[in-house]
């Protein structure tokens, strides 16, 4: 069974400097998608970014991106600029073959005006 | 805008009343879940739905069922809730190999 770990409970950053929260996870499969979510206090969880494993380049959405180390199965999120907008829960999630998706435990972002 | 939609985004109920939550969506996915988060924690699925085959988590309490009547709708039941059931519980679709997953605000259910 797959797992992803985000061995951050806790992050904070001042506004305007750049943060990278961990996630690491195991699977046997080798064709699989990777995914950012934000969590903001209304509570809706939305879409960050997202990562195919076939491909190797890293995704970017403006001031987010990714470091995608597939043979270390390291998935690490990088944030830009932050803005206060961006505190929030940060969920890394792994989806599997059935159409599943697995979430770690999170990562509480702080962002320090 | 397509969209997927909880209602109702905060519900109370008793020890042991029967509660159901609904989840409609615009999107015409094909597969629809139902998560349970509670406080501070990672999301937990509870079933998904592709199409009409219903998906059990092993460790799903029997408490809970659902319903997909159509494409566009999908019931959450809890037969007894228990003051453990209250949390957030989300619903999400998607369409099969087309990630990723497009989330309801939530519905909060508080057990008195």
């Amino acid at each position: 069974a797959q797992t992803v770990t985000q061995s951050q409970p806790e992050m904070s950053v001042q506004e305007a400097e750049t943060v990278t929260l961990s996630c690491t996870y195991d699977t046997s499969e080798s064709d699989y998608y990777l995914f950012w979510y934000k969590q903001p206090p209304s509570r809706q969880m939305i879409l960050v970014i997202r990562q195919e494993a076939y491909k190797q380049q890293n995704a970017t959405e403006n001031r987010f991106s990714v470091n995608f180390q597939k043979a270390a199965k390291s998935f690490s999120l990088k944030i830009s600029d932050s803005q206060l907008g961006d505190a929030a829960m940060y969920f890394c999630a792994y989806l599997n073959r059935d159409d599943k998706i697995i979430f770690g435990k999170g990562t509480r972002l702080h962002i320090l005006p | 805008d397509a969209m997927v939609i909880q209602n109702p985004r905060y519900q109370v109920t008793q020890f042991g009343k029967p509660v159901t939550l609904s989840c409609s969506q615009t999107l015409n996915h094909n597969v629809m879940y139902w998560y349970q988060q509670k406080s501070s924690q990672a999301p937990k699925l509870l079933f998904h739905y592709y199409d009409k085959d219903f998906n059990n988590e092993a460790d799903t309490p029997d408490n809970f069922q659902s319903r997909r009547p159509n494409t566009s709708f999908c019931f959450l039941d809890i037969r007894s809730p228990g003051l453990g059931d209250a949390a957030m519980y989300l619903c999400a679709t998607s369409n099969t190999g087309d990630p990723p997953l497009h989330f309801g605000n939530g519905t909060r259910l508080t057990v008195t």
